[in-house]
């Protein structure tokens, strides 16, 4: 069965202090991971897409990369107004291209 | 703003009832996507629509049910309704049916009471 585990759940930062999300996992066949950004009672807002293992995007202070099990969201020198939830989701190109969200990690960026 | 646009934005009704709501997707895009949010399940894919059609189907219960028209808005329609069922759905919107960015609405809050 197709699994996307987020970690840590929650992630309190002071402003500045670089750091990373995780995104681990399984699905029979990767079409595609996803990054969003979601604010309290906001849709999602997109942030990066990677399709391949070794793949890497960058958006301002934040960096996804790819391996063939996980993703990294790289956060660095992170600011208050970075302080969110952060949701990763694959799509599976097996079992009809269902889209997996991970539960998020919450950020909390202090000034 | 993301160019989804979902209506209503709130909807308070009572077990048993029925309600439809509304999505718009952005301009061209011809994917609408349905998702369910609660605070103990997270972000859950309902279904996909591509052009019409039925392109994927997740966790959605048979209580629930869905159609893109012509004009490729889409309703996501729940009956029966339990309160277990009060959550924010979201519907969001792509370009093509496969990986393209997935744009999201604003949400409907809906609370069963």
């Amino acid at each position: 069965e197709d699994q996307v585990t987020q970690s840590p759940e929650a992630l309190r930062l002071q402003e500045g202090e670089s750091s990373s999300l995780n995104c681990s996992y399984t699905v029979s066949g990767l079409r595609g991971l996803f990054w969003y950004r979601q604010d309290p009672g906001k849709g999602p807002e997109f942030l990066f897409t990677l399709y391949s293992a070794g793949e890497e995007k960058e958006k301002e202070r934040l960096k996804a990369t790819l391996t063939k099990k996980e993703s990294f969201l790289h956060i660095t020198a992170p600011k208050p107004e970075d302080s969110a939830t952060y949701l990763c989701a694959v799509q599976d190109h097996t079992g009809g291209f269902k889209t997996i969200f991970g539960a998020g990690t919450r950020l909390f960026v202090k000034a | 703003d993301s160019g989804v646009t979902q209506t209503p934005k709130h909807l308070i009704t009572a077990t048993g009832q029925r309600v439809t709501l509304r999505c718009s997707p952005r301009s061209g895009d011809l994917s609408v996507y349905w998702y369910q949010q609660s605070l103990d399940q997270g972000l859950q894919f309902l279904i996909q629509y591509y052009n019409g059609e039925e392109r994927a189907k997740g966790n959605i219960l048979e209580r629930f049910s869905a159609q893109q028209f012509p004009d490729l808005h889409s309703e996501l329609n729940l009956s029966s309704l339990e309160l277990g069922d009060s959550a924010l759905y979201f519907c969001a919107s792509s370009a093509g049916q496969y990986t393209d960015t997935q744009y999201f609405g604003p949400g409907t809050r809906l609370t069963v009471l």
